[in-house]
């Protein structure tokens, strides 16, 4: 059974910490993402991988860096998290020919 | 850009009976795949179908089934003998050029028993 993992399904963090979002699959996918999930703006894209070491910018990077260091892995930083940055977090994956996408069951944090 | 669109927020409908989830996207390629992709509360996203723009018969799988109007560029999803287990939050989704994967903002479906 294909997994994505996400290292925390709740988190709670401090204005101006430095917090670290995992994320982990299986399937030896090479395109992974992330995005946030806000109350009538659906997903929108933050950043997506599509090698090792490569990453392209989504619709609202501010705010937000990523690291793939290694394949399945794919990490979701926030330099110095604010309270705009309270949502829902999702990671996903896309098979290589584009037929189906995985995710991980989110993470919903919140910044006090 | 690529964009997914669905106009309707919120959607009822009663148990057993049929609704239908409207879906527009644009995009300049010929050739993708096209998802509905459903959020129970427990967050999970779930497949829900998929369809092949080069693929003229609209697909099917179970109570779920598509009709999609590639000239058009719409996609919507019919469900039908609806349970209140369908009652959740569905997206519609297309992967563009560069592997990247767009949603439309969502159509929360309650169902009515």
């Amino acid at each position: 059974d294909v997994k994505v993992t996400q290292s925390s399904r709740y988190l709670v963090k401090r204005t101006g910490e430095k917090v670290f979002l995992e994320c982990v699959q299986d399937m030896d996918h090479e395109n992974m993402f992330w995005y946030r999930q806000d109350p009538g703006l659906g997903l929108r894209l933050i950043y997506f991988s599509y090698d090792v070491k490569m990453k392209e910018k989504g619709d609202i990077p501010e705010g937000y860096s990523v690291s793939r260091e290694k394949k399945e892995r794919f990490s979701l930083i926030l330099e110095s998290a604010s309270t705009n940055q309270t949502s829902m977090y999702l990671c996903a994956t896309l098979t290589d020919m584009n037929t189906e996408a995985f995710f991980g069951q989110g993470t919903r944090l919140t910044v006090v | 850009a690529q964009t997914v669109t669905q106009s309707q927020p919120e959607m009822s409908v009663q148990e057993a009976e049929t609704v239908t989830l409207s879906c527009t996207y644009d995009t300049s390629e010929s050739d993708y795949y096209l998802f509905w992709y459903k959020q129970p509360p427990s967050r999970q996203m779930i497949l829900v179908i998929r369809q092949e723009a080069y693929k003229q018969q609209n697909a099917t799988e179970n109570r779920f089934s598509v009709n999609f109007q590639k000239a058009a560029k719409s996609f919507s999803l019919k469900i039908s003998d609806s349970q209140l287990g369908d009652a959740a939050m569905y997206f519609c989704a297309i992967p563009t050029w560069g592997n990247k994967l767009v949603f439309g903002a969502g159509t929360i479906l309650r169902v009515k028993s």
